[in-house]
Order: structure tokens, then C-alpha cells, then sequence
């Protein structure tokens, strides 16, 4: 079974732009939760979505967004890239949601 | 509260030995705790995961010990070895209500195994 793929791998974006990171979730599952991990704030949750509904949100302002096609893929986008966006963006899934949670590689985004 | 307070930040364990890790939390509408491992560059890997109906969970090397009164629970990886050195985090799980798909991590470990 193939595990959870995020690309791109690595992105490097200028302050001000927008970004859009794709999330390919295991087979069968069918939630997808997205996670922000920097050395100082650890892993914290941005948001999580079931068959194309967002179910939960973190604290993260509206740049942050989020959306899930009916193949349960998803994207996230930050609009407006500060340089405190620069981290890793995780994508777990699941299969219905937090438990058996298995994460992808990850997107390293740094802005400039 | 949400918080998962994790201990301690860095471990450093000779091969062959006990590498333990605790984590207490303060919600007690948790109801699943896993533990990840993190190698550079990667993703974190689901390693084990317990639930608090259960006081003690092994797979293989690893064993999870679950604490419900005193709400803590820590991973023991028996006979360390090198290929273990990573960062370790423990997690907290709330299935209900609005909680979705969030997953409440420590701070992570920081363990170094050596030769």
C-alpha cells in the first residue's frame, strides 16, 4: 500500500506571494489533517478535513486554507507569505480521523 | 486544557541500554496516545499507540506504560540501539466532538543512542 505522498518536497517563496502544497492520502482513507512543524513551536495542528469537509481548525490565521477533492486529496494554501511561515507543512491521513494517523514527508517551505 | 507536556528535551543512552520518555497531559477526554519517531528530513512514523483502558502495550522493542489516575504515560525502548537516535514525540487523541483529526504532540525527544 502506498504511503502518504506531499508535494512539492521543497519550496522556496518571497514574502508577499501565495503557495499551494497537494496531499495524496493513503488508499481508503478518507480523512486528511495538515500540520505546521518549526523548531520553536513543535507540531501544531492547522486543519483536518473528512470527505471534502473541513471538521476542525487550529489557531492559524485565514492565509491559511485548506480545501479536499472527492478522490481525497487535498491542498492547503497560505496567501501572503510572511517569513515566519518557513517550516515543514505535514499531511497525515487516516481513516476516519486522528487515530491511525500516518504522515507523509512533508513540504520544507522557506520564504525569503 | 490541550497541552501534552513532554520530558525530557534530550537523551543521551549507551547501545544495549533503557531509553524511557514521559509525557502527561491534562485533558481527560483523551482517548488514543501514540508515539511518533522522527528521523531528519522525514516525516514522523507511527511507532506504537495506547489506549486508556490499557495500562501497558509492547511491540517488539518498544513498550508504551499508561498511567490513567496520575493522566501520564511514557515509551520505553529496551536495548537502544544507534539506528534508534531520532526525536520522539508522544501524542494525544480526542475522538469526539469537534476535535477531528487533531493530534495534541509534545515537544518532542531528542534521543542519541551511541556505539
Amino acid at each position: 500500500k502506498a504511503g502518504v505522498t506531499q508535494t512539492p518536497r521543497y519550496l522556496i517563496k518571497t514574502r508577499g506571494q501565495q503557495v499551494t502544497l497537494s496531499c495524496s492520502p493513503i488508499s481508503g482513507h478518507r480523512s486528511v489533517s495538515w500540520y505546521q512543524q518549526t523548531p520553536g513551536q513543535g507540531l501544531q495542528f492547522l486543519f483536518e478535513y473528512f470527505s471534502e469537509t473541513q471538521r476542525n481548525k487550529g489557531n492559524f490565521p485565514g492565509r491559511f486554507s485548506g480545501r479536499q477533492f472527492s478522490n481525497s486529496r487535498s491542498e492547503m494554501n497560505v496567501s501572503t507569505l510572511e517569513l515566519g511561515d518557513s517550516a515543514l507543512y505535514l499531511c497525515a491521513s487516516s481513516p476516519s480521523g486522528g487515530q491511525q494517523a500516518f504522515f507523509g514527508q512533508g513540504t520544507r517551505l522557506t520564504v525569503v | 486544557q490541550q497541552q501534552v507536556k513532554q520530558s525530557p528535551q534530550s537523551l543521551i543512552v549507551q547501545k544495549g541500554g533503557i531509553s524511557i520518555i514521559n509525557c502527561a497531559y491534562e485533558n481527560t477526554a483523551f482517548d488514543y496516545f501514540p508515539w511518533y519517531q522522527q528521523f531528519p528530513g522525514k516525516g514522523p512514523a507511527l511507532l506504537i499507540a495506547i489506549r486508556p483502558d490499557v495500562s501497558e502495550k509492547k511491540e517488539g522493542r518498544f513498550t508504551i506504560s499508561f498511567n490513567k489516575s496520575a493522566k501520564q504515560f511514557s515509551l520505553h525502548i529496551m536495548d537502544s540501539q544507534p539506528g534508534d537516535s531520532a526525536t520522539y514525540f508522544c501524542a494525544a487523541v480526542y475522538a469526539g466532538g469537534t476535535s477531528y483529526g487533531k493530534l495534541t504532540f509534545g515537544q518532542g525527544t531528542i534521543l542519541t543512542v551511541h556505539p
